[in-house]
């Protein structure tokens, strides 16, 4: 079974304040995404990493692989309260029965106060 | 471009009824997948189907619960009996082939087991 760990579990900080969320597993994964989730609905894919050691920039966002593709990181800079949800990684399988599976993180919640 | 459909949004039921939740993935899509959203054990893949055939129910937690894809734009996830611990939001996901690991989800489905 393939377990991620994400931390923190919860996060409060202030408008403008930087922040990183971390995503660890023992198990490599193909991929790795990160989704946003607001109260009442669903995840929303914001990125995709596949290659060890990638970094992906969305506008504040910055999101890493790791070398050996078992964890990630997300780096928000100058947060703001429009960045307040739930953000949840989820590694795919690399073969076998995990194929096409993704196995998300417990999700860190983070809120922004302006 | 409609997103995926679920239904009810809201569902409240007495112990011991039967529950159908009903799922309408993206056109083209050809991979369905049902979550269950707690606190306590966050996002948990239940089944997926890949072109209409179940690949992978291991995270199906009992017999009571069932999930069938009479075609490639409807399925449902069925709950009989229902029990109070089945109290979760029930999330739909579709994606595009099997070589993109990205997928969408609906808006979810509120059940409340009294």
């Amino acid at each position: 079974t393939q377990l991620l760990e994400q931390s923190p579990q919860f996060l409060s900080i202030q408008e403008g304040e930087n922040l990183t969320v971390y995503c660890n597993s023992s198990s490599v994964f193909s991929s790795l995404q990160w989704y946003r989730q607001e109260p009442g609905e669903g995840p929303v894919l914001l990125v995709t990493v596949v290659t060890g050691g990638e970094v992906k920039k969305l506008k504040r966002l910055t999101f890493q692989f790791g070398d050996a593709r078992k964890d990630s990181s997300l780096h928000i800079t100058a947060a703001q309260p429009g960045d307040t949800g739930l953000y949840l990684c989820a590694g795919a399988g690399a073969g076998g029965t995990s194929y096409g599976k993704l196995t998300f993180g417990q999700g860190t919640i983070l809120t922004v106060h302006p | 471009d409609a997103g995926v459909i679920q239904s009810p949004r809201h569902e409240v039921t007495e112990m011991g009824q039967e529950v159908t939740l009903r799922c309408k993935p993206i056109s083209g899509h050809n991979s369905l997948f049902w979550y269950r959203q707690t606190m306590m054990r966050g996002l948990e893949l239940l089944i997926y189907f890949n072109n209409n055939v179940p690949i992978d129910d291991s995270g199906m937690p009992e017999d009571r619960f069932s999930a069938k894809m009479p075609n490639a734009s409807f399925s449902t996830l069925k709950i009989q009996p229902s029990e109070p611990r089945d109290s979760a939001v029930y999330f739909c996901a579709s994606r595009l082939g099997q070589i993109s690991y990205e997928q969408y989800f609906g808006p979810g489905t509120r059940l409340t087991v009294t």
